[in-house]
């Protein structure tokens, strides 16, 4: 089965700095790559997805590139916020929520 | 509503106790999943429903674990005789196909002592 990993588990930066969540996948038959951002308390909220087609989507501050034929995709967050601050969830799967499998998460603390 | 709800949001149950946590999905969606999320983990998936039929249980972890949605809204997951293990947070997402974009509920933490 599909195996996500997620690299770094906590990162800490200056607000204003840039921000890279790095993930990869082990079956090449995925081909829907979303992420998620999970506020303390809450459930994980979609903040952006790639589909395979496509190698880079941005969504005002935030970025995803995807690398297929490396099997790793990557989320860019510029000009962090103290509100950015939470844990963010990379998954993967073929089209289907069934299927979906996520990362370990990564803790983003944002330094005002 | 407006989003998924679900409840409770915190259950404390006895070891052995059997607990069930419900979940309202957003009207008119037709996909329904149950994940569960260990602390300082991602969710993995537990199971899914089309409407009132459930597709997937793959990922439910023992036959203590069992799911319903018997008229393709509201569902019902219960655990029997709960173990210290299944001391996690249970969340319920819904969409309106499958593929299409997973909306989340809170989540309900279970704490078994």
């Amino acid at each position: 089965g599909e195996n996500v990993e997620q690299h770094p588990s906590t990162l800490s930066v200056q607000e204003g700095d840039s921000a890279v969540i790095k993930c990869t996948y082990s079956d090449s038959a995925s081909n829907y790559f979303p992420w998620y951002k999970q506020e303390l308390g809450k459930g994980p909220q979609l903040i952006i997805d790639i589909r395979s087609n496509v190698g880079e989507k941005k969504d005002q501050r935030i970025a995803v590139t995807l690398n297929k034929t490396a099997k790793h995709f990557s989320l860019h967050i510029t000009e962090t916020q103290p509100e950015d601050s939470a844990v963010y969830f990379c998954a993967a799967s073929m089209n289907n929520n069934n299927d979906m499998r996520f990362g370990a998460g990564t803790r983003l603390t944002v330094k005002p | 509503g407006a989003g998924v709800s679900q409840s409770p949001r915190y259950k404390v149950a006895k070891r052995g106790q059997d607990v069930a946590l419900r979940c309202d999905p957003i009207s008119g969606h037709v996909s329904l999943f149950w994940y569960q999320q260990a602390l300082g983990q991602g969710p993995e998936f537990l199971t899914y429903f089309q409407n009132e039929a459930q597709l997937d249980k793959s990922g439910l972890p023992s036959d203590r674990f069992f799911a319903e949605r018997p008229e393709g809204s509201v569902s019902t997951l219960k655990i029997q005789r709960t173990q210290q293990e299944d001391s996690a947070v249970y969340l319920c997402a819904s969409s309106l196909v499958n593929g299409g974009e997973a909306f989340f509920g809170q989540g309900t933490r279970l704490t078994v002592v």
